[in-house]
C-alpha cells in the first residue's frame, strides 16, 4: 500500500521567512496530493492540492511542487506570518475506481510549524 | 460548497458502553466515506472505508467487531465504538467526496471530528 513520509517533524521560522515541508510517497499510481493545515482541536483544512498531471501550483503565499519521477512533493510558504503556525499534513491518494473522485488519503506524520514574530 | 457534518462533536462515556458517531454529506452523495482516528500530537490514521450498501473495508489492526460501520444511504455513514475502553479515547474524523458523473477532481471534505473520552 501507499506510504507517505514527511519532513521535518517540527519547523521554526522567523516571521517573513519562507518555510518548506517535504513529503515522499511510495506508490507511483497515486495521483492526488493535498496539503492540510490543522489547528489544535480542529479538523484538517485543505490549503492546497496538486494532481499528478501538474508539476507546480501556487495560491498567493502558498505553493506546491510535485516531482513524479522522484515521488516527492513539497509545500512552500513564503512571507510567513504568526497565523501560519499550525500542524501541516501532506497526503497522497490513489484514484477511486468509480466516478473519478478521490480514494482514501494516506497522511504523512505532520509538521508542526511555528512562526515567531 | 460540499459540507460534511459530523455528530456529536464531543462525547464522554463510561468504559464498557457504546458510542455512535454520525457522518453526513449535506449537499452531495457519497458512495464512499472514510473514517480516521487521530491520537494527540499524531497524524490521521485511516481506520476504515465505508461503502454504501456493502461491508466496510477495515485497515490492518482495526477490529471490525469493535468499530462497527454502517453506510445505509448515500449521505450517511455511522461509526459505533462498541464496549469502549479508555484507550479508545481519541479524535475521530470522517471524510467524503462527491461521487457520480460530475465528481471528477472532487476533493475530500472532512467533518469537524468527534472527540471521544472514555472514563
Amino acid at each position: 500500500g501507499e506510504n507517505v513520509e514527511q519532513h521535518p517533524s517540527t519547523l521554526s521560522v522567523q516571521e517573513g521567512d519562507s518555510a518548506v515541508i517535504k513529503c515522499t510517497y511510495s506508490d507511483s499510481a497515486s495521483n492526488y496530493f493535498p496539503w492540510y493545515k490543522q489547528e489544535l482541536g480542529k479538523r484538517p483544512q485543505l490549503i492546497i492540492d496538486i494532481r499528478s498531471n501538474v508539476g507546480e501550483k501556487k495560491d498567493q503565499r502558498i505553493a506546491v511542487t510535485l516531482n513524479k519521477t522522484a515521488k516527492h512533493f513539497s509545500l512552500h510558504i513564503t512571507e510567513t506570518q504568526p497565523e501560519d503556525s499550525a500542524v501541516y499534513f501532506c497526503a497522497a491518494s490513489l484514484p477511486m475506481n468509480y466516478g473519478g473522485s478521490q480514494g482514501n488519503l494516506i497522511f504523512g506524520k505532520g509538521t508542526k510549524l511555528s512562526v515567531k514574530p | 460548497g460540499a459540507v460534511v457534518s459530523q455528530h456529536p462533536s464531543w462525547v464522554i462515556c463510561k468504559s464498557g458502553t457504546s458510542v455512535k458517531i454520525e457522518c453526513r454529506s449535506l449537499d452531495f452523495q457519497a458512495t464512499t466515506m472514510f473514517w480516521y482516528r487521530q491520537f494527540p500530537k499524531q497524524s490521521l490514521m485511516l481506520m476504515a472505508t465505508s461503502n454504501e450498501g456493502s461491508k466496510a473495508t477495515y485497515e490492518q489492526g482495526v477490529e471490525k467487531d469493535k468499530f462497527l460501520i454502517n453506510h445505509a444511504s448515500l449521505t450517511l455513514s455511522t461509526l459505533t465504538v462498541t464496549s469502549a475502553h479508555p484507550e479508545d479515547s481519541s479524535f475521530y474524523i470522517c471524510s467524503a467526496s462527491r461521487t457520480g458523473p460530475s465528481s471528477y477532481n472532487s476533493p475530500l471534505h472532512f467533518g469537524n471530528g468527534t472527540r471521544l473520552t472514555v472514563t
